[in-house]
């Protein structure tokens, strides 16, 4: 049972809006940033956003980040059928004094 | 470019050691925390622990607390974990990652090294 929830899976259709929620508490998501991060299959986990909404180099903008109270939301826009993978938010813990990572989502672009 | 590069991970049996090396090259190594973070076979991420760049700081997973010892030699830009009383719940990929400001940002992974626990 992950400290952060996230729904197993989503899907949506090539071209299409998909957001990936995560919920967590005070002592993680609500106070302390969050980061989320693609793994494609057989891939190694990619950073996609950090500090809640910042993009790194070389992601494109139809990645984005947002953060409201204790939840944290990834958006993909204009959905590909390479976007498909598992998406995974990752905050520091205050009471635990660890990095917690969500379960993961399983995007599947239909 | 920076190059993140596991090692030593093997088949054990439960109850033995290992310990994994990460070489680190195409950055400035000590002045960045690391990280080790774990995925068992089709499953989720973990995090395992980090390190401080100077190693005076060490947090950790509590299923690994007192088992698992991150350490670091910045003359050899090089980050190590130490397993002991390994099980078959340790069974995983172990990547180790660069971490810009100690906590939640893993910027780059290695390629991992596959640890089996089993007899």
């Amino acid at each position: 049972q992950s400290v952060l929830t996230q729904p197993p899976s989503v899907s949506a259709a090539p071209g299409q809006k998909v957001t990936i929620s995560c919920s967590g508490t005070s002592s993680n998501t609500g106070n302390n940033y969050v980061s989320w991060y693609q793994q494609l299959p057989g891939t190694v986990p990619k950073l996609l956003i950090t500090d809640n909404n910042k993009r790194p180099s070389g992601i494109p903008d139809r990645f984005s980040g947002s953060k409201s109270g204790t939840s944290a939301t990834l958006g993909i826009t204009g959905l590909q059928t390479g976007d498909e993978a598992d998406y995974y938010c990752v905050t520091w813990d205050s009471s635990l004094r660890a990095v917690v990572f969500g379960g993961g989502t399983k995007l599947t672009v239909l | 470019e920076v190059q993140l590069v596991e090692s030593g991970g093997n088949l054990v049996q439960p109850g033995g050691s290992l310990r994994l090396s990460c070489a680190a090259s195409g950055f400035t190594f000590s002045t960045y925390w690391m990280t080790w973070v774990r995925q068992a076979p089709g499953k989720g991420l973990e995090w395992v622990g980090n390190i401080k760049q100077d190693g005076s700081e060490k947090y950790y997973v509590d299923s690994v607390k007192g088992r698992f010892t991150i350490s670091r030699d910045n003359a050899k830009n090089s980050l190590f974990l130490q397993m002991n009383s390994l099980s078959a719940e340790d069974t995983a990929v172990y990547y180790c990652a660069r971490t810009p400001s100690g906590g939640q940002t893993l910027d780059y992974w290695g390629q991992g090294t596959l640890v089996t626990v089993s007899s």
